[in-house]
């Protein structure tokens, strides 16, 4: 069964860079892509952008100037930097997996449990 | 951006009703549609993907239907578990979420 589980600090300050690492468990990281979304407190989920296990990426057209996310394989893990931070950027961030096939549209089906980032001085 | 929408925003219903949630995307996505379901302070479920699609371990009480742009996910008999909000998410170009459904106790 796999598992994500997202760290990383839960205060950052404003105009700072966000960073968190979602390590992933029975499994490998390989032959998926991974992505991050994030859903701020009481409101809907956002998507941030993912990651396929060889690097490629593809990021939110709204966030892409900010976001950078990054893969370790040889940690199974894969992680998110947003910088330049504001209030508004405070959430609940999730990672998952993508899955997807031949013909199959992509779909996040194994999501970790999520962490709060707040961003405030 | 394609946006997402879905209606109704909330809906009140009882164990054993039949509950219908609409999902309308801005313009056709065939059928790249998702449906998840989110209780408090959890994370969101798959339920159906590629719109009709039942993920593994889902009860088939959960049906999703349609493509181009208009989609709907239906509960045959809704049970006390299934409380929760809904998201529709579209994964034709970059990944959006409709802005979910709230199924309450009535």
């Amino acid at each position: 069964q796999v598992q994500l589980q997202e760290s990383g600090p839960g205060l950052v300050k404003p105009s700072e860079t966000l960073s968190l690492t979602c390590i992933v468990f029975g499994g490998s990281i390989s032959d998926y892509y991974w992505s991050w979304i994030r859903q701020p407190p009481g409101k809907g989920l956002e998507w941030i952008g993912y990651i396929h296990y060889s690097g490629s990426t593809n990021y939110n057209p709204s966030l892409k100037s900010r976001v950078t996310i990054s893969v370790d394989t040889s940690k199974n893990q894969f992680s998110l930097k947003l910088n330049s931070v504001t209030a508004a950027d405070t959430a609940v961030y999730y990672c998952a997996r993508v899955n997807s096939g031949s013909k199959i549209p992509l779909h996040f089906d194994y999501w970790g449990q999520g962490t709060l980032v707040t961003v405030s001085s | 951006d394609i946006q997402m929408t879905q209606s109704p925003s909330s809906l009140s219903a009882s164990v054993g009703d039949r509950v219908t949630i609409t999902c309308r995307a801005s313009q056709s996505i065939s059928n790249y549609l998702n449906w998840y379901q989110q209780k408090p302070g959890k994370a969101p479920k798959l339920l159906i993907y590629a719109a009709s699609s039942l993920q593994s371990g889902v009860p088939s009480r959960f049906r999703g239907g349609g493509s181009g742009t208009d989609f709907t996910l239906t509960i045959s008999s809704l049970q006390p578990e299934d409380f929760a909000t809904y998201y529709c998410q579209q994964t034709y170009s970059a990944p959006t979420f409709g802005p979910g459904t709230q199924v309450d106790v009535k």
